[in-house]
């Protein structure tokens, strides 16, 4: 199947730092990439879907200038955690599904797992 | 989106078949039913997805009946490495369409 690539895997960071978190599709073109996150026993949250070349689309409840979301091409779309707190630690994963599918299967990124100390 | 019910968690010995069941009451027409797999500190992992009867894949199968209201996933002789949380997702999905996970089903396959 299709690969979803995400990096950093993990990253640890201080307080207060900004960290950007990049998620590319490899072997397919992707319009819209969504972004979700997934805290330690739960089920994955829907934060934002990000379309390429407009603005991301923000889930109720997500700070869309805290988590800005750029998808510049039709192969990437990063999720900057701005000012991130110890809150924000989380494992946060991409998805996208190739351009001109129907059946809505998502390819999922492995994931990156955020620790703001 | 219909909202899914999965039970919360199962176990099951290694080589047993196991058959996850979700309920999906409010499925419109157009929905797919479709299974992730999701391993600890890893992305969803698709397993399998279908509309009605039967869908047999080299991993699992699944049941939907006539009237589409539930399904169950059918894992044949799990071993060990099958331990993971199972995703039951219902949607009329197109490439702009995100999946909205349920809590999904922790599945412990013991020795």
């Amino acid at each position: 199947g299709a690969v979803v690539s995400q990096h950093p895997s993990w990253v640890i960071c201080k307080s207060g730092t900004s960290v950007k978190i990049e998620c590319r599709s490899l072997d397919f073109q992707a319009t819209t990439m969504f972004w979700y996150r997934q805290f330690p026993k739960q089920s994955l949250m829907l934060m934002a879907t990000s379309n390429e070349g407009s603005k991301a689309t923000y889930e109720q409840g997500v700070e869309k200038d805290k988590f800005l979301i750029n998808h510049a091409s039709l192969t990437l779309s990063t999720l900057t955690v701005t000012s991130a707190h110890p809150e924000d630690s989380s494992f946060y994963i991409c998805s996208a599904s190739a351009q001109g599918a129907n059946t809505g299967e998502l390819f999922f990124g492995e994931g990156s797992r955020l620790t703001v100390l | 989106l219909a909202k899914t019910t999965q039970p919360i968690s199962m176990d099951s010995y290694e080589g047993q078949e196991v058959n996850i069941t979700c309920s999906h009451n409010n499925i419109a027409t157009n929905d797919y039913i479709t299974w992730y797999q999701q391993f600890p500190s890893q992305g969803p992992r698709f397993i399998i997805q279908g509309y009605k009867t039967k869908v047999t894949n080299e991993v699992a199968s699944l049941f939907i009946p006539a009237d589409r209201k539930s399904s169950t996933l059918s894992l044949p002789r799990v071993s060990l490495s099958d331990t993971a949380v199972y995703y039951c997702l219902v949607g009329g999905f197109s490439g702009n369409t995100p999946l909205v996970f349920g809590k999904g089903t922790r599945l412990s396959v013991i020795a």
